[in-house]
């Protein structure tokens, strides 16, 4: 089984520019989830998707981030525009039911650099 | 939200030796995850507990499900250079998102 996919690896960026990131989760995976992971710290959820729909996005800081995962299927991230303290791990994570109770499989993560 | 406490924030020990750390909340909590990231990667999950007072096993591995449902413990038997990581806690909450401890980074002398 594949597991969950992000692209880029690696993303440096200036402050006050706009970045993206993609996400593909486990295949059959209904239930996907972005989380913020800054340096030291655990991760935290900033937005949940059920399908096509947001479940969750009370954590997302909407006035600069967007989500979208329009078939249901992979799902994009964007930042416009960036701050420094944007700087973390940006981890994508999917599970096969709606997710309460169920362990999440995480990506590798997008490394983003704000300078 | 819910708020994990995990402790210790760090452990330097030696091959062979034991380790046991462990996740607090003032919150009951209805599932406990165990997870373990290694630098430049996503979380993996180790163990996971469903019941109070539930005790389980993935090789040298053991977590329990604390009876208050207010806490966790993992403990690594005879730890080996490869134990070496961020090992992280998360729960449910009823009705609630999942919520992650700070982390325990753990470094392994040989």
């Amino acid at each position: 089984e594949a597991g969950v996919a992000q692209s880029p690896r690696y993303k440096i960026i200036e402050k006050r520019q706009s970045v993206a990131f993609w996400c593909n989760p486990i295949s059959g995976h209904a239930t996907l989830y972005w989380y913020q992971q800054i340096l030291g710290q655990g991760p935290k959820l900033l937005i949940q998707f059920q399908n096509n729909g947001v479940v969750d996005d009370s954590q997302l800081p909407k006035d600069r981030f967007s989500a979208e995962r329009l078939k249901g299927v992979d799902s994009t991230l964007k930042i416009q525009p960036a701050k420094l303290e944007d700087s973390a791990v940006y981890l994508c994570a999917s599970t096969s039911v709606r997710g309460y109770n169920s362990p999440l499989h995480f990506g590798n993560g997008t490394r983003l650099t704000v300078t | 939200g819910q708020q994990l406490n995990q402790s210790p924030q760090s452990m330097f020990i030696q091959e062979g030796e034991d380790v046991s750390m462990n996740c607090t909340s003032s919150s009951i909590f209805n599932t406990w995850l165990w997870y373990k990231q290694d630098p430049g990667e996503g979380p993996v999950l180790l163990i996971a507990l469903y019941k109070a007072g539930e005790l389980t096993s993935n090789g040298r591995l053991t977590a329990q499900f604390g009876i208050t449902r207010k806490d966790s413990f993992l403990n690594i038997s005879a730890s080996i250079p490869s134990d070496v990581g961020i090992y992280f806690c998360a729960g449910y909450s009823s009705g609630s998102r999942l919520t992650f401890g700070e982390g325990t980074q753990l470094t392994v002398n040989p």
